[in-house]
């Protein structure tokens, strides 16, 4: 079973609407975790890290980590074009481990103008 | 200025061959990382390596061999190439093994 989660698989929203990204971890090793975007053709790029429950926003980006849950979404307000991208979430554990990422599949963003 | 740089950006290689991917990076980091990423399976954590020292290996084969001849240096041989082997291969860096990871662009690799 994939030890990250992630949902829906693609998402679609119209310019300047809200996309709301979903990750759920099933292993409760992980206690940081990571959302990275990756545009076609490149490597993927650090966004956000969250690793206290409650909400954290940089900007136009907003992570919720509910560590109960183990459960953690990114909601991006005002969507532009160049949002459009591959979202992935990355968890790892506690201490040394935590260079260890791994990866969900991914949420495919499409933002239409 | 590209800050971490992978050679090649493409690879073609025939089943059994070996083939070596560089990766260099600039931003005076202390870990170096390699990651996979294939149309089967998610990006999937290799190797890590901190000071020129592996300190982590999820790949079950030893066909695959990271190589740090300098600090900002992380090379991956990979052996007896086989088809499965086709994937983008990312190396990754940080400051150290709790800091943001940041990744290079990628080697694709073909193996026919």
């Amino acid at each position: 079973q994939q030890k990250v989660q992630q949902s829906p698989e693609s998402l679609s929203v119209p310019e300047g609407g809200m996309a709301s990204l979903n990750c759920t971890s099933s292993d409760r090793n992980f206690q940081y975790f990571w959302w990275y975007r990756q545009h076609s053709g490149e490597g993927p790029k650090a966004l956000m890290s969250i690793f206290s429950d409650g909400d954290k926003k940089e900007g136009r980006f907003t992570a919720h980590l509910n560590k109960a849950s183990l459960h953690v979404s990114l909601h991006i307000r005002d969507s532009q074009p160049s949002d459009s991208a591959l979202y992935f979430c990355a968890a790892s554990g506690p201490g040394g481990s935590n260079a260890k990422l791994t990866f969900g599949k991914g949420t495919k963003l499409s933002v239409k103008s | 200025d590209p800050k971490i740089i992978q050679k090649p950006k493409y690879l073609v290689a025939v089943t059994g061959s070996e083939k070596i991917l560089i990766c260099e990076q600039y931003l005076g980091h202390n870990a170096m990382y390699w990651y996979r990423q294939s149309a089967k399976k998610p990006l999937e954590f290799m190797f890590s390596y901190s000071y020129q020292k592996l300190m982590d290996n999820q790949t079950a084969s030893s066909r695959f061999q990271p190589q740090s001849s300098k600090k900002n240096h992380l090379d991956l041989q990979i052996t007896a190439l086989k088809p499965d082997d086709s994937a983008t291969y990312f190396c990754a860096s940080s400051q150290d093994r709790t800091y943001e990871q940041y990744f290079g662009p990628g080697t694709r690799l073909t193996v026919l």
